[in-house]
C-alpha cells in the first residue's frame, strides 16, 4: 500500500498564476480530505468528499479556491488566481469510514506564492 | 462551536521529562478524541484516540487524561526521548463533519 500520495511536493509561484495540486487517495477509502496548515491557523479542513461528491465545503476560503474528484482515485485542489496569503503546506487525508479515526494523510504539498 | 483549542504552542522538556499537552473543546456533540503525531516533512499520523465514556488511555509511553465535565482533554508522554521531538495535535471529531485539528504543539525533547 502506498499510502495517500500527493504531487507536487513542493511548488513556487508567482502572484496570480494557478496551482493545481493532486492527490491519490488509498484505494477503498470513500472519505477524501482536503487540510491546510499554517503557522498561524495550525490545520483547517478546506473540504472533504464522500464516494466523489463534495459534502462540506464550508472551509473553502473564498471563490479563488475549487476542488473536484473526478473518480474515486484522483482529486484536485485549484486556486486561480494565487496570492501570497495562500502559501501554505495543503495536505490530503483519505479514510475507509465516516468515523474520526482511519485518516491516513499524504506528505503534503508547500506551497510558496511570492 | 467548532473550535479545539491547545496548548502550549511550543514545548521543550529534557530527556525522561513528562510533557503534558492541553486541549479544550466546547461543542458537547465531540465523541471521540484522537491525537496525531507529525514529523517534519510528514503528514500527520494518529498516534492515541480517547472516546468521552473513558477518563483515562494508555498505549505505550503515551496517555490520554479526559475529564468531560471541563471538556478538557490532554496527552502525557512518559520518560520522553528525543525521537518524541514532533509536532502533536489533539482534534476532535462529530459525525456532522470532519475532524477539527487543534493548533498544535511543536515539542523537542532534549537530549
Amino acid at each position: 500500500d502506498a499510502g495517500v500520495i500527493q504531487s507536487p511536493r513542493h511548488e513556487v509561484t508567482e502572484m496570480g498564476q494557478e496551482v493545481t495540486l493532486r492527490c491519490k487517495p488509498i484505494s477503498g477509502h470513500d472519505y477524501l480530505f482536503w487540510y491546510r496548515q499554517t503557522m498561524m491557523r495550525g490545520l483547517e479542513l478546506l473540504i472533504y468528499f464522500n464516494n466523489n461528491v463534495p459534502i462540506d465545503d464550508s472551509g473553502m476560503p473564498e471563490d479563488r479556491f475549487s476542488a473536484k474528484m473526478p473518480n474515486a482515485s484522483f482529486s484536485t485542489l485549484k486556486i486561480q488566481p494565487s496570492e501570497p496569503r495562500d502559501s501554505a503546506v495543503y495536505f490530503c487525508a483519505s479514510s475507509p469510514v465516516r468515523a474520526g479515526d482511519g485518516y491516513t494523510f499524504g506528505s503534503g504539498t508547500r506551497l510558496t506564492v511570492v | 462551536q467548532q473550535q479545539v483549542k491547545q496548548s502550549p504552542q511550543s514545548l521543550i522538556v529534557q530527556k525522561g521529562g513528562i510533557p503534558i499537552i492541553n486541549c479544550a473543546y466546547e461543542n458537547t456533540a465531540f465523541d471521540y478524541f484522537p491525537w496525531y503525531q507529525q514529523f517534519p516533512g510528514k503528514g500527520p499520523a494518529l498516534l492515541i484516540a480517547i472516546r468521552p465514556d473513558v477518563s483515562e488511555k494508555k498505549e505505550g509511553r503515551f496517555t490520554i487524561s479526559f475529564n468531560k465535565s471541563a471538556k478538557q482533554f490532554s496527552l502525557h508522554i512518559m520518560d520522553s526521548q528525543p525521537g518524541d521531538s514532533a509536532t502533536y495535535f489533539c482534534a476532535a471529531f462529530t459525525g456532522r463533519r470532519a475532524l477539527t485539528f487543534g493548533s498544535g504543539t511543536r515539542l523537542q525533547v532534549q537530549p
